[in-house]
């Protein structure tokens, strides 16, 4: 069955400790990027990968790191979670460069107290 | 980042009326999709649009990308329980975006038995 797979589901922190949210994909997909949803604001892209080891900023990059080293792994990295951080957030993967329609996880509920 | 603005925010009706939703932009988009979120989980995909002034239909769902291609609108015929959730319009700009999409602020949707 094709699926992207984030980890945790949820997550409670406290502002300053260090986080990592794991998305696996396992549609040989190319190209794969992290979303956050807030209320009001829809779903605004944090940051895409268009291969391995080719990643590049989305339009909400600040406070975040994310790394590419294997096709099926896009992890993202809270280095110092703050509480504006509390978001609900989506990976999801594509098939190439021009595929339009990405496929998401089920989402990770972060809270940053 | 640029976002699309979606209308309306949220809707309330009765079991067997009509939907409708749209979405418009200040810019072109070479693609235009619609996803449906359900509590809990990740966005899916309902209709892709490809041309301007297409209209595709995908069962009591129909979707139009509007002549301009900056805006898009999607219907839900004969509304039923099960459509509830939150509908997602997304542009695509084409070219070496991948999976870059841009959304927009969602439409709730709630149906009364």
């Amino acid at each position: 069955e094709a699926q992207v797979t984030q980890n945790p589901r949820y997550l409670i922190t406290v502002t300053g400790k260090k986080l990592t949210v794991t998305c696996s994909q396992n549609m040989n997909h190319e190209y794969m990027s992290w979303y956050r949803q807030d209320p009001g604001l829809g779903l605004r892209q944090i940051y895409y990968s268009m291969n391995v080891e080719v990643t590049d900023k989305g339009d909400v990059p600040e406070g975040y790191k994310v790394s590419r080293k294997e096709k099926r792994n896009f992890p993202l990295i809270l280095e110092s979670p703050s509480p504006n951080q509390t978001s609900l957030y989506f990976c999801a993967s594509s098939d190439s460069l021009f595929e339009e329609k990405p496929f998401f996880g089920s989402g990770t509920q972060l809270s940053v107290l | 980042g640029q976002q699309l603005n979606q209308s309306p925010q949220s809707m309330f009706i009765q079991e067997g009326e009509d939907v409708s939703m749209n979405c418009t932009s200040s810019s072109i988009f070479n693609t235009w999709l619609w996803y449906k979120q359900e509590p809990g989980e990740g966005p899916v995909l309902l209709i892709a649009l490809y041309k301007a002034g297409e209209l595709t239909s995908n069962g009591r769902l129909t979707a139009q990308f509007g002549i301009t291609r900056k805006d898009s609108f999607l219907n839900i015929s004969a509304s039923i329980p099960s459509d509830v959730g939150i509908y997602f319009c997304a542009g695509h700009r084409g070219g070496n975006q991948g999976g870059k999409l841009i959304f927009g602020q969602g439409t709730e949707l709630s149906v009364k038995p």
